[in-house]
């Protein structure tokens, strides 16, 4: 059983159109977040949530828009996608909002804007 | 702000070689130091950390000291295998900021 599991694994779409990612996962973890990695592996936080409140929304474009469902869940919305949004996701969990805890993370979405 | 320096990679070394990853970091007060390993097509995963000044965090016998004096936390291994390679990632997060910080990370490659 997957600890913390995304959907998709791929993504292919258009400029302008909007997407999502999902997140989910079974960790019974408070705590979650959005981190995207560029084509040099630079990881970059994007949000953190913690029992479904926003905690961190780093400088993202208001394109992003992420929603948590419930705190075992953390998607992400894409509107309007540009060819920079080339990357690929990552959503990672920890036990608690802090400190020093380990975060598990999933197995990414690689999204290509074409 | 806080921030995280990598050596850049590739590292291409020889089975059974010496590792050293250079990791050097900026943060205010007195941060948590991390080491994360991605395996191809995988997320990452924590391999070890340090949570003061002079703790040495270990596993699967890669080795790093916090050190607070020249702000550093070098990842190291005496003898890698195949199956060590892999991007690794030197991360921090400073008290209070529940956010870890991760460097470009450092790509490693062993061979036969």
């Amino acid at each position: 059983d997957t600890a913390v599991s995304q959907t998709p694994k791929y993504l292919v779409t258009q400029m302008g159109n909007d997407k999502s990612i999902k997140c989910e996962q079974n960790l019974g973890h408070d705590t979650m977040y959005w981190y995207k990695q560029d084509s040099k592996k630079f990881l970059k936080i994007m949000f953190s949530y913690n029992n479904k409140e926003l905690i961190i929304n780093e400088t993202v474009p208001n394109r992003f828009s992420p929603k948590s469902p419930d705190k075992a869940h953390l998607n992400l919305h894409i509107n309007s996608l540009e060819l920079g949004d080339s990357a690929v996701y990552f959503c990672a969990s920890r036990i608690t909002l802090g400190p020093a805890g380990e975060l598990f993370f999933g197995e990414g979405s690689r999204l290509t804007v074409l | 702000g806080d921030s995280v320096t990598q050596m850049e990679g590739p590292v291409t070394l020889s089975e059974e070689a010496f590792l050293t990853i250079n990791c050097t970091y900026t943060a205010t007060g007195y941060p948590s130091l991390f080491w994360y390993v991605q395996y191809p097509g995988e997320g990452l995963q924590l391999l070890l950390k340090a949570t003061k000044a002079d703790d040495k965090g270990s596993n699967k016998g890669f080795e790093a000291t916090y050190r607070k004096e020249t702000t550093s936390f070098h990842l190291e291994k005496g003898s890698v295998q195949v199956s060590d390679s892999a991007v690794y990632f030197c991360a921090l997060e400073s008290g209070g900021s529940y956010i870890p910080t991760f460097g470009r990370g450092t790509s490693l490659i062993v061979h036969p």
